[in-house]
């Protein structure tokens, strides 16, 4: 596709419940960031993959948290037995390649409410 | 990895006024980017700037960098409505150079 793709844009569910969010990326893109933003606050970083390895996991906030990447592209984040904590808009993003200098570009979100 | 820190939170300013947001950072950088979020939603990459960069500009954005001060600013000229976005700057680092951390931003409001 022509960017990245997020879905679903929207999610409501009930504490308790287990989510996936999906994150297509731009096509040719070997990085790929999710991130989380609560209400009114800056982005924090969860995980980044390089290719389907995730070098570096160290901002996912529990074990209820985890990410895969398959084939070089598709990417879920999963949160397991969701808190009303996890709500927030989480945003992925890519590039080109791993690196320094390298812009991201990033997907319209996936606004998650836990009730 | 580090973070920038916006100044300052909250800005508002009449439309056609010049907007300035400076960013502030702790350690050596490999180079610094400008993001621009509306609504809550995705960042749009707006500029980088390479550690032995002193100034760039971009349409009516200006960017300048002083690795002295470990600090960054963005100018917006002749601002409109439509600038009116959340403005964030991920500096890299030399350590940690694929991680972008972003900090909380500063909101522009820019009044018609």
């Amino acid at each position: 596709g022509a960017g990245v793709s997020q879905s679903p844009s929207n999610k409501v569910t009930e504490k308790g419940k287990d989510v996936e969010l999906r994150c297509d990326p731009i096509s040719g893109h070997t990085a790929l960031y999710w991130y989380r933003q609560s209400l009114g606050q800056g982005l924090e970083f969860l995980i980044y993959f390089q290719g389907n390895s995730a070098p570096d996991k160290s901002g996912l906030p529990s074990d209820r948290f985890s990410a895969e990447r398959t084939g070089g592209s598709v990417s879920t984040l999963t949160i397991q037995r969701t808190q009303q904590e996890d709500s927030a808009v989480y945003l992925c993003a890519s590039s080109l390649q791993w690196g320094t200098n390298e812009k991201l570009f990033f997907g319209s979100g996936t606004q998650l409410s836990v009730l | 990895s580090q973070q920038g820190e916006e100044d300052p939170q909250a800005l508002s300013i009449q439309e056609g006024e010049n907007a300035t947001m400076n960013c502030s950072y702790k350690t050596s950088i490999n180079n610094l980017q400008w993001y621009r979020q509306n609504s809550g939603r995705g960042l749009v990459h707006l500029i980088l700037i390479r550690s032995n960069e002193r100034e760039k500009h971009s349409g009516r954005l200006r960017v300048t960098l002083d690795t002295s001060k470990k600090s960054s600013s963005l100018l917006i000229t002749a601002s409109r409505a439509a600038d009116t976005a959340s403005y964030f700057c991920a500096p890299t680092a030399m350590d940690s150079s694929y991680k972008l951390i972003f900090g909380s931003g500063t909101r522009l409001l820019v009044r018609p």
